[in-house]
């Protein structure tokens, strides 16, 4: 079955302008978490999202913000982008359960400038 | 605060040779750990994980061992392969409270020489 899905995969913009990014999880997947990967940072987690509903978000402004829809598919958007927002943003899903897998997309890269 | 730490940045090791990557975490609420895998330009991958309960876990030639009263784990990959050579993330989750919510470590970037 086909795996997480994101796009769009490379995406270049301006400082003060906003992104939104999209994923589609495995399908079956409610649950549907977000990651920023920068060099010295390692992964960050931003949100995670189950039923529509974010039932946990990570220490980021609110400048970064998620939703996701009825058929799970999910959106995070960086608004007014400052350069240090540069990085791979990583979609994840999983079943509904404690232990199951969490399987990552490939993400998208965004480069402000 | 960083609550997974990978103290080794890189760590090279001839093919053949036991690799062994090390993780330390700080806060004792974490119940379960994974080891991701990351190629450049590709999501981490699914590797091997061990819940508080068990101090070893084993799959193929991936062995990860957690000492929780040192509060420390590592993977163990024998023997390693080139195809092993990317970047391992450490990672832990609080089952009790944050569902798919999971601490990754910053990485130890693997180069497994032939």
């Amino acid at each position: 079955k086909a795996g997480v899905t994101q796009t769009p995969r490379y995406l270049i913009k301006t400082r003060g302008q906003q992104v939104t990014l999209s994923c589609s999880p495995i399908s079956g997947h409610r649950s549907v978490s977000w990651y920023q990967q920068t060099p010295g940072q390692g992964l960050q987690f931003l949100f995670e999202y189950f039923s529509e509903t974010q039932r946990n978000k990570g220490n980021f402004p609110g400048r970064f913000s998620g939703r996701q829809f009825s058929n799970s598919r999910s959106e995070m958007n960086v608004s007014t982008l400052e350069l240090g927002d540069s990085a791979l943003y990583l979609c994840a899903s999983s079943l509904q359960g404690a232990r199951n897998t969490i399987y990552f997309g490939e993400g998208s890269w965004l480069t402000v400038v | 605060d960083q609550q997974v730490k990978q103290n080794s940045p890189s760590l090279s090791v001839q093919e053949g040779r036991i690799s062994i990557l090390n993780c330390d975490y700080t806060n004792s609420m974490f119940d379960y750990f994974l080891w991701y895998k990351k190629y450049p330009a590709e999501g981490p991958t699914f590797l091997i994980s061990i819940s508080s309960i068990k101090d070893k876990n084993e799959d193929g030639r991936f062995t990860v061992f957690l000492n929780k009263s040192a509060k420390h784990l590592s993977l163990h990959i024998v023997p390693s392969q080139p195809g092993d050579s990317a970047v391992y993330f450490c990672a832990a989750r609080d089952l009790k409270t944050s569902y798919d919510k999971v601490i990754f470590g910053p990485g130890t970037s693997l180069s497994v020489i032939p």
